[in-house]
């Protein structure tokens, strides 16, 4: 069983912010966060990922709160392009992925 | 570079036919993985390989389900024979190594309709 729960779904307006939350409250001291997103017909695709730091690539920002039971990704400035369904996963041993049904985020102009 | 490359994209059999699925992973990437996404779920991971030998395949269906990588490159998904419940789209998925930082890259999939 996925060890996330993410908001089933979320709307978000172009050109905004987008802030996608994460709760992972059983995550050990080794496990990783790591976010993919999957546009429709595609395969997932690797946005980021992190272990304690905040992390930020030219994708997205990573917020892992201090305590690690919690993350966000943030896009900064979602374009229609950005409408997919983002998982959130935390990494377990031997790179296994274990993917949850994941956020819909619908990006409206 | 090349992505990950799946054939083919698209399968229709009818229940109790074989079906084969093909991929071909990155060059380079030592570990190659199929899963099994259902409409309107995330992907399950069916099987994983670290160049020909099988690392994980605890949630591979062992009665209908194989899958090999001959010389650890391309890799090869069989269902026989196949039901209903199988209908999926099927992912292939590649990465360098199996550490914590190692990111996957996926396949367009191959999407399996069982009549």
């Amino acid at each position: 069983d996925a060890k996330t729960t993410q908001p089933p779904s979320m709307d978000c307006a172009e050109g905004r912010a987008a802030n996608l939350p994460c709760n992972h409250s059983t995550i050990s001291g080794n496990e990783y966060v790591y976010w993919y997103r999957q546009i429709h017909s595609q395969g997932p695709q690797y946005i980021i990922h992190g272990l304690k730091n905040n992390e930020t690539n030219e994708m997205a920002s990573l917020i892992i709160t201090e305590d690690r039971k919690s993350s966000t990704l943030i896009l900064p400035h979602a374009t229609l392009r950005d409408t997919a369904v983002y998982y959130c996963i935390v990494m377990e041993y031997g790179n296994k992925l274990v993917f949850g049904a994941g956020t819909i985020l619908r990006v409206k102009s | 570079e090349a992505g990950v490359a799946q054939s083919p994209r698209y399968k229709i059999i009818e229940k109790r036919q074989s079906v084969a699925f093909w991929c071909n992973p990155i060059s380079g990437h030592a570990t190659l993985y199929w899963y099994q996404q259902i409409l309107g779920q995330g992907p399950k991971l069916l099987i994983q390989f670290q160049n020909n030998g099988v690392v994980d395949d605890s949630q591979l269906p062992k009665d209908r389900f194989s899958a090999e990588r001959l010389k650890g490159v391309d890799s090869t998904l069989k269902i026989q024979p196949a039901k209903l419940e199988d209908s999926a789209v099927y992912l292939c998925a590649s990465s360098y190594g199996t550490g914590m930082n190692n990111e996957q890259f996926f396949g367009p999939g191959t999407r399996l309709t069982v009549l």
